[in-house]
């Protein structure tokens, strides 16, 4: 079983929606939790950190963790065409081992 | 702040031959991490290092992989003999203070390595 699985699917959405994506993990351990954005032909760069299970909202963007289901979302409102990108859950126990998932490619369409 | 480097950003070498991927990170940050997503996989932990020395070596897939930062800046991660199976993205990151999970993790444009 993998330790976290993401649905790798491209999602495609029209300017203004709601885009939900969201990890599943098998590792009870995790305590950390991050949503990265790689835009093409760049590194992954941060964009939302959790500590262990409730909610986090940074403008548009809103992660949500629950431990008890070992489930994670991240939720965009309002999305723009500058939102296209693939978004990577990841996560780690706390020895900075970070583990992905597939990552999921959104295009947002003006 | 200039953010990590990698070098080179696509390297195409034939099976048995030698390969070398550089990392410059981050001015003044400690930890350096090497991590690989092959193609159809998700991004996967190679090593880890503190300063010079390496904290966690767990991802590494074979002695063919060596990884060095002498010095505690640069870092190199070499593939002798390179397989098939080795091509992917190479992605270096680095922290500032490593600890408890809590340091984000500045990751560079990576080395895309094909193997023919």
């Amino acid at each position: 079983q993998k330790e976290v699985e993401q649905d790798p699917g491209p999602l495609s959405v029209p300017e203004g929606a709601i885009v939900s994506l969201n990890c599943t993990y098998s590792n009870s351990a995790f305590q950390y939790f991050m949503w990265y954005r790689q835009y093409s032909r760049k590194g992954p760069e941060l964009l939302m950190y959790t500590y262990s299970s409730g909610n986090k909202e940074d403008g548009r963007f809103t992660a949500q963790v629950d431990k008890s289901s070992k489930y994670i979302s991240l939720f965009i409102r309002d999305s723009q065409p500058s939102d296209s990108a693939t978004y990577l859950c990841a996560m780690t126990s706390g020895n900075n081992r970070l583990a992905f998932g597939k990552g999921n490619q959104v295009v947002v369409i003006p | 702040e200039a953010g990590v480097t990698q070098f080179p950003s696509h390297s195409v070498i034939e099976k048995g031959q030698t390969v070398t991927l550089r990392c410059d990170p981050i001015s003044g940050h400690d930890n350096l991490y090497w991590y690989r997503r092959v193609m159809g996989k998700e991004i996967k932990f190679l090593l880890h290092f503190v300063k010079e020395s390496k904290q966690d070596e767990s991802g590494m897939p074979n002695n063919r992989f060596l990884a060095e930062r002498t010095g505690g800046t640069y870092s190199t991660l070499k593939v002798q003999p390179a397989e098939l199976e080795d091509s992917g993205v190479y992605f270096c990151a680095s922290s500032p203070r490593g600890g408890l999970g809590t340091d984000t993790q500045y990751f560079g444009p990576g080395t895309r390595l094909t193997v023919l």
